[in-house]
């Protein structure tokens, strides 16, 4: 069965970058039936997706937050990894790694999710 | 959020329920729209796909339809273990995102 988890530092400083890991466990992440995404949700708020990476390392980040993201994907241990430069207080999120069933057009596996907060 | 939802529902256990979606020709009316739910405590889980569709292990009481802009999600003969936020989701070709509803929280009373 997939699982997904993710794994990082639970306090970023402002102005720095938030780095976070996924790891897959139970499956492939080289199908091409699937992307991997991160979301977001602000404690008490609504989810917001950050982007999707494609098992070749392709990134469709969003919009809005396209000039500070990076994502990665290291299929030899499958994990997939975000990068959020320039954090800010609005950054501080329970942060979401998810598996996007590219069929589906649906994220249909998601990890438990990550606290991290960006303060000094 | 460009989908609007309202911020609450409320129904006694067995009756139907019924949670709006607004969005626009740019996403809800020329793509798929998916609800996720998300219980308390706990991250989001896929309830419907593809406007109707459900995985493999959700109940048949949770259906999704659409209707030009909005879409619809029904939770027939509400159980107490429904009590959850409830999220719409689509792909926006304007704004080249993948859009999030504002989420509805659902109260069994």
């Amino acid at each position: 069965q997939l699982q997904l988890q993710e794994s990082g530092p639970g306090l970023v400083k402002p102005s720095e970058t938030l780095s976070l890991t996924c790891t897959v466990s139970g499956d492939s992440i080289s199908s091409s039936n699937y992307f991997w995404g991160w979301i977001r949700q602000p404690p008490g708020m609504g989810l917001e997706w950050i982007g999707s990476v494609s098992h070749s390392g392709k990134s469709y980040p969003s919009p809005s937050l396209r000039s500070r993201v990076t994502m990665s994907v290291d299929a030899s241990k499958t994990q997939f990894s975000l990068r959020l430069s320039s954090v800010t207080a609005a950054d501080t999120s329970i942060y979401y790694c998810a598996r996007r069933n590219l069929n589906w057009k649906a994220f249909d596996i998601w990890g438990q999710g990550t606290l991290v907060t960006v303060s000094s | 959020s460009v989908l609007t939802q309202p911020p609450s529902a409320s129904g006694t256990p067995g009756q139907r329920v019924t949670i709006s979606c607004s969005g626009s020709s740019s996403n809800v009316g020329s793509n798929t729209v998916t609800w996720y739910q998300q219980l308390p405590g706990t991250a989001p889980k896929l309830l419907i796909y593809s406007y109707n569709q459900r995985p493999a292990g959700v109940p048949d009481r949770f259906s999704g339809s659409k209707s030009g802009t909005s879409a619809s999600l029904a939770i027939s003969g509400l159980q107490s273990e429904d009590e959850a936020d409830y999220y719409c989701a689509s792909w926006d070709v304007s704004l080249n995102d993948y859009v999030i509803g504002t989420g509805t929280q659902v109260t069994v009373l």
